[in-house]
């Protein structure tokens, strides 16, 4: 079974450009989360979706970060304007349902200058 | 709220030692643990979860745990580490809404 994929990898940005990142989770997973971790923490959850319904979004930034899941499959996570604290990684993960175990993709590495 | 504390950000044992990472959690109800493993430039892999029924949790790689309601303890044992260990360990609890709660996370470096 193929895995949770995350795109790009790596992305070098400067402060107060946008980004954008793509999750697209395990076939047939409903929830899918957005974590951001920022080195030598643990991941922070910013947005759960159940489909395409966001179910948490409390501490997502939302003057600066947006997320989408229109289609209730595959994800976007956008940062406009980034800010140099924002350097961190991006994990995608997804879920059969909510309380079923989370899988993890290998994560988005961004470095705002 | 439901969080969990991880005690020791780095430790390092001897190949073929006792591996012991320590965690410790806060949960208002009963709570549902999890460890996860973080190889260097990869995603989070699950290695053991406690929901219910027995305290003493098996996982992959020769890892288990023992959840501990007197102690509000979940710490993570492998009876001889190997060097393949050496990696970023994250304790983890559910939170309301279902998303994780995860510890700051601690290193486990494995000299041979």
């Amino acid at each position: 079974e193929a895995g949770v994929a995350q795109s790009p990898r790596y992305k070098i940005i400067e402060k107060r450009q946008s980004v954008a990142f793509w999750c697209n989770p395990i076939s047939g997973h409903a929830t899918l989360y957005w974590y951001q971790q920022i080195l030598g923490q643990g991941p922070k959850l910013l947005i759960q979706f159940q489909n395409n319904g966001v179910v948490d979004d409390s501490q997502l930034p939302k003057d600066r970060f947006s997320a989408e899941r229109l289609k209730g499959v595959d994800s976007t996570l956008k940062i406009q304007p980034a800010k140099l604290e924002d350097s961190a990684v991006y994990l995608c993960a997804s879920s059969f349902g909510t309380s079923e175990t989370q899988y993890f993709g290998p994560g988005t590495r961004l470095l705002v200058l | 709220a439901q969080s969990v504390t991880q005690l020791g950000s780095h430790v390092s044992v001897s190949e073929g030692a006792l591996v012991l990472l320590r965690c410790n959690y806060s949960s208002s109800v009963p709570p549902y643990l999890f460890w996860y493993v973080q190889y260097p430039n990869q995603g989070l892999q699950l290695l053991l979860k406690y929901t219910t029924g027995a305290t003493l949790v098996k996982g992959i790689n020769g890892f288990e745990a023992e959840f501990k309601k007197s102690e509000t303890s979940f710490h993570l044992t492998k009876p001889s580490a190997h060097m393949s260990d050496a990696a970023e360990y994250f304790c983890a609890v559910r939170g309301s809404g279902y998303a994780l709660n995860f510890g700051k996370g601690t290193s486990l470096l494995v000299t041979p």
